[in-house]
């Protein structure tokens, strides 16, 4: 079946470090892949996607590769701040109208 | 921006009850979709919506669950009779194709 397995949280950085949130998949075909992400008390908010093998989806200084040779999806950011506090979810689908399967989140705390 | 909204924002009901979680889709969107997420879970795909039809389910969805779009605007999830184990974050979320646009989410809690 389908599946996403995210690296486990939570993660804690200073401001202006660098940031990866690994994600790996299994999937049948060739799924398109996404980041969203959760701030507290709130829904989850698309934060980028790839659907093809070598996209790099990028937004807010985030950026992720789709790398099918190793069936990743790595999150990376150059320097985190404060306001990155947030619950990271890779999701995948394979197809448009089907269902997302999301990895199991990984929360990251940025200190000052 | 068009957003996915929903109502209401917290549900609190007792164990046994009916429930109907509102959403208003993004206008020009075709496929609604309705997710889950307990407390400190991941979260869950539920059921998807295309053509007035249920298009794709997942095991969670079982007879107690149906969702319906009376109108032109609204997308609904009722829940026949709730259990302890349904409190959750439940998410609505809408697409035209592959950008999936969610709702804030309904905390239901079953007491």
């Amino acid at each position: 079946g389908n599946s996403v397995t995210q690296m486990e949280g939570p993660v804690t950085l200073s401001e202006e470090a660098f940031l990866t949130i690994n994600c790996t998949y299994t999937a049948t075909g060739y799924p398109s892949l996404f980041w969203y992400v959760q701030y507290p008390g709130e829904g989850l908010q698309l934060l980028l996607k790839a659907t093809k093998a070598d996209d790099k989806g990028s937004n807010k200084g985030f950026e992720a590769t789709y790398r099918k040779e190793t069936t990743s999806f790595h999150l990376e950011k150059g320097s985190v701040q404060v306001s990155d506090s947030a619950v990271y979810f890779c999701a995948l689908s394979v197809d448009s109208g089907y269902a997302l399967n999301f990895g199991k989140g990984t929360s990251l705390l940025v200190t000052p | 921006e068009p957003e996915v909204t929903q109502t209401p924002s917290h549900q609190v009901t007792q164990m046994g009850q009916e429930v109907i979680l509102r959403c208003v889709p993004i206008s020009n969107h075709l496929y609604f979709y309705w997710y889950r997420q307990i407390l400190g879970q991941k979260v869950e795909f539920l059921v998807s919506f295309y053509n007035n039809e249920i298009s794709e389910k997942s095991e969670i969805f079982d007879d107690q669950f149906s969702v319906e779009r009376p109108d032109g605007s609204n997308f609904t999830l009722k829940i026949r009779s709730t259990k302890l184990e349904d409190s959750a974050m439940y998410f609505c979320a809408s697409s035209e194709f592959d950008n999936r646009s969610f709702g804030p989410g309904t905390r239901l809690t079953v007491t």
